[in-house]
């Protein structure tokens, strides 16, 4: 059974700082991995979507490695601002053969940055 | 571009009312989800539509029943609610390549008293 872990549960930063944010997961067969944003009261909004052939993706100050063979993945927020306190979830796709339709969410991180 | 309409935003209920939730995309999305959250338990799947005409029980289905009445809309209905279905209530969809981002609505926060 794939079971997709985020730890810290939360996260208190000051702004400016650099952050990564982890991601496990204990089944190595996925097809892909995305990263989401959620803030309070809102609906996730996708924001970095990781190909198990791939090992990076990079969007502004977002960067998500991942690493299958160990089962990680990490999110990289460069130069941290109030803006980008939110809940962040990891979700895994499972590969071909295994309801590759699904996909498996952590419970997030919970990311504060003050000024 | 609206993206994904859920509506009620709010809803309470009292045990043994009944009601659908509604969800609309209008991205020309081939599969359409239901999602429960729940606190400490994440993003739980209740069923989800890998196409129109098709549906399929997620992790969480008892307690629910689905309707994709076409490619656009894709509704969840509570036939008899429980106090144990007090949640937020998420639809979601994406294209027909695995490789595409999920897109979410803004959520149904529902409790059943």
């Amino acid at each position: 059974k794939q079971e997709v872990t985020q730890i810290p549960a939360a996260l208190s930063v000051p702004e400016g700082e650099n952050l990564v944010l982890n991601c496990s997961f204990t089944d190595s067969a996925i097809y892909n991995l995305q990263w989401f944003r959620q803030d309070p009261g809102k609906g996730l909004t996708s924001l970095l979507l990781i190909q198990s052939s791939q090992r990076e993706q990079t969007s502004g100050r977002l960067n998500a490695s991942l690493d299958k063979s160990s089962g990680r993945s990490t999110l990289y927020i460069a130069a941290s601002q109030p803006g980008d306190s939110a809940t962040y979830l990891c979700a895994v796709r499972r590969g071909l053969g295994y309801n590759t339709d699904k996909l498996i969410f952590g419970t997030g991180t919970r990311l504060q940055v003050f000024p | 571009n609206a993206g994904v309409t859920q509506t009620p935003k709010f809803q309470v209920l009292k045990t043994g009312q009944s009601m659908t939730l509604q969800c609309a995309q209008d991205m020309n999305h081939n599969s359409m989800y239901w999602y429960r959250q729940d606190p400490g338990m994440g993003l739980r799947l209740i069923y989800y539509s890998a196409s129109e005409g098709t549906t399929d029980k997620g992790e969480v289905p008892n307690g629910y029943n689905v309707s994709r009445l076409n490619k656009r809309e894709f509704s969840l209905r509570l036939e008899s609610a429980a106090p144990s279905q007090t949640s937020v209530y998420f639809c979601a969809s994406s294209g027909r390549s695995f490789n595409e981002k999920l897109f979410f609505g803004s959520g149904t926060q529902l409790s059943v008293l």
